[in-house]
C-alpha cells in the first residue's frame, strides 16, 4: 500500500471547517483514498473514500486532486464531538490483493476548540 | 445493538498467563480481522478471516498470538504467556463483501500486562 503523510495535529475553531490534509505521492491507478477517525479510548470510525472524483457523504466531503497525490478531508462545520485522531489511508479495491488490510499512519490529532 | 461487539472491554493479568479475547462481528459480515494498537500508535493489522478460514496470519506478532473463527461467526484472540510488550488496544473489525462494506470497527479490549 502506498504510504501518507498527514499533519501531526491541527486545531479548528467550533463551528469553522476543518480541512485534513494528506500526501500519498505514491498512490496507484487503482488504490482508493480512505478517511477513518478514532475518537479517544474508540475503535476507528469509517468517514468517506474515494478513487479520483470528489466524494461527499452525511459527514464529510474528500477533495482529491486531479493527479491524485493528496486529498482533503473537509468537514464543514465541526463541532467538539469531532475532536479525533483522522487516518488517511490508501487501500486496493475490496477483492484485489491487500485489500483485506488497512495500514495506518500516526494520522492529524483534530482539536475542535470552543 | 448491531455493531461489532469484543468482549471483555478491559482485561488485566498477570505476565505469563494466557488471556483470549472475543469478538462478534455484525451479522453477514464474512470478513473478521483483528488489529492491534499500542499507545500513541494508528492501529496495526494482525489477521483477517474469510468466513471461517484464515487468509492472513503471518502478521501475528509471534506464535504466542493465535486467532481462530470455526464457525465464521464469531471469533477469538489468544495470547500465550503474555509479556507486558503485549499491553495495548486490540481491535476488531469486520466487513462483507457481498454487501460491499467499509470495516466497522469494535470498540477494542485494553489488556494490561502486570
Amino acid at each position: 500500500d502506498a504510504k501518507t503523510t498527514q499533519p501531526t495535529s491541527m486545531d479548528c475553531a467550533e463551528g469553522r471547517a476543518a480541512n485534513l490534509p494528506c500526501n500519498h505521492s505514491t498512490i496507484s491507478g487503482n488504490e482508493y483514498v480512505y478517511w477513518y477517525r478514532q475518537i479517544h479510548s474508540q475503535g476507528p470510525q469509517y468517514i468517506i473514500h474515494g478513487l479520483k472524483n470528489n466524494e461527499t457523504n452525511e459527514m464529510a466531503s474528500l477533495i482529491i486532486t486531479e493527479d491524485r497525490k493528496s486529498s482533503t478531508l473537509i468537514l464543514p462545520h465541526a463541532t467538539l464531538r469531532d475532536t479525533a485522531v483522522y487516518y488517511c489511508i490508501v487501500r486496493g479495491q475490496y477483492s484485489g490483493a491487500g485489500s483485506y488490510q488497512l495500514t495506518f499512519g500516526k494520522g492529524t490529532k483534530l482539536s475542535v476548540i470552543p | 445493538d448491531t455493531g461489532v461487539s469484543q468482549d471483555p472491554r478491559h482485561k488485566i493479568t498477570k505476565r505469563g498467563q494466557n488471556v483470549t479475547f472475543r469478538c462478534d462481528p455484525i451479522s453477514e459480515h464474512n470478513r473478521l480481522y483483528w488489529y492491534r494498537q499500542t499507545l500513541g500508535q494508528g492501529p496495526e493489522f494482525l489477521t483477517y478471516f474469510q468466513n471461517e478460514a484464515q487468509l492472513e496470519k503471518s502478521r501475528l506478532l509471534s506464535d504466542r498470538f493465535s486467532a481462530e473463527r470455526p464457525k465464521g461467526s464469531f471469533s477469538t484472540l489468544e495470547i500465550q504467556r503474555t509479556e507486558q510488550g503485549d499491553s495495548a488496544m486490540y481491535l476488531c473489525a469486520s466487513s462483507s463483501i457481498r454487501l460491499n462494506t467499509e470495516a466497522f470497527f469494535g470498540q477494542g479490549t485494553r489488556l494490561t500486562v502486570v
